[in-house]
């Protein structure tokens, strides 16, 4: 079975100061596509950023960006000049066979004022 | 254009009842998914729609079920509840049916407690 992997359940990091979470994945594909979701509160799962594995250059979103070592089958997310607002729990997953999402299990983080 | 929704968003049932869940994805999307969260076990996929054909399933007993309707509205079902499912229902519309190609847009979500 696919996994993703997030060894970090939970992150702390100062307003406007930047964090990465971590991620690590399993898969004998050579074509695949990799996303960080968000969920804050409130339960709603909102898509950070994604990746497309064929391409090299790492996918950024205005203040999130990731690191995807396609090799070492790692795709971190990092957040700058984090806000109040990025408090929520971060997912990690692998897009698999029709649609179907694996996650990992999660990183808790939480921001300091 | 309206989010995916979901009904009921909060829900008490028994042991041993049934219950079903709906979920109406955004308009021109014809995948739906549907995802169980627990504290323990995390998010775990439990089917996928597409066209109204279950296209994949994962690894949960028969009594979750779904459907798919022709304008694309789901619902999942789960008969002779257990304790343990009480969870956070999912679900997640995308426009495109390819192998992990399209973004999926999640629902709010059903809190289902099983007494």
């Amino acid at each position: 079975a696919q996994t993703v992997t997030q060894s970090q359940p939970e992150m702390s990091v100062q307003e406007a100061e930047t964090v990465t979470l971590s991620c690590t994945y399993d898969t004998s594909e050579s074509d695949y596509y990799l996303f960080w979701y968000k969920q804050p509160p409130s339960r709603q799962m909102i898509l950070v950023i994604r990746q497309e594995a064929y391409k090299q250059q790492n996918a950024t979103e205005n203040r999130f960006s990731v690191n995807f070592q396609k090799a070492a089958k790692s795709f971190s997310l990092k957040i700058s000049d984090s806000q109040l607002g990025d408090a929520a729990m971060y997912f990690c997953a692998k897009g698999d066979a029709g649609n179907m999402l694996t996650f990992g299990g999660g990183t808790r983080l939480m921001v300091k004022p | 254009k309206a989010g995916v929704t979901q009904t009921p968003r909060y829900l008490i049932k028994t042991r041993g009842q049934q219950v079903t869940l709906s979920c109406s994805p955004i308009s021109g999307h014809r995948s739906v998914s549907w995802y169980q969260q627990t504290p323990g076990q995390g998010l775990q996929f439990l089917f996928e729609y597409f066209s109204e054909t279950q296209r994949n399933k994962g690894n949960f007993p028969g009594r979750f079920s779904g459907r798919q309707f022709s304008n694309s509205r789901s619902e999942m079902n789960v008969s002779t509840l257990e304790l343990g499912d009480s969870a956070l229902y999912l679900c997640a519309s995308s426009v495109l049916g390819t192998s992990g190609r399209s973004e999926q847009f999640f629902g709010p979500g059903t809190r289902l407690t099983v007494l």
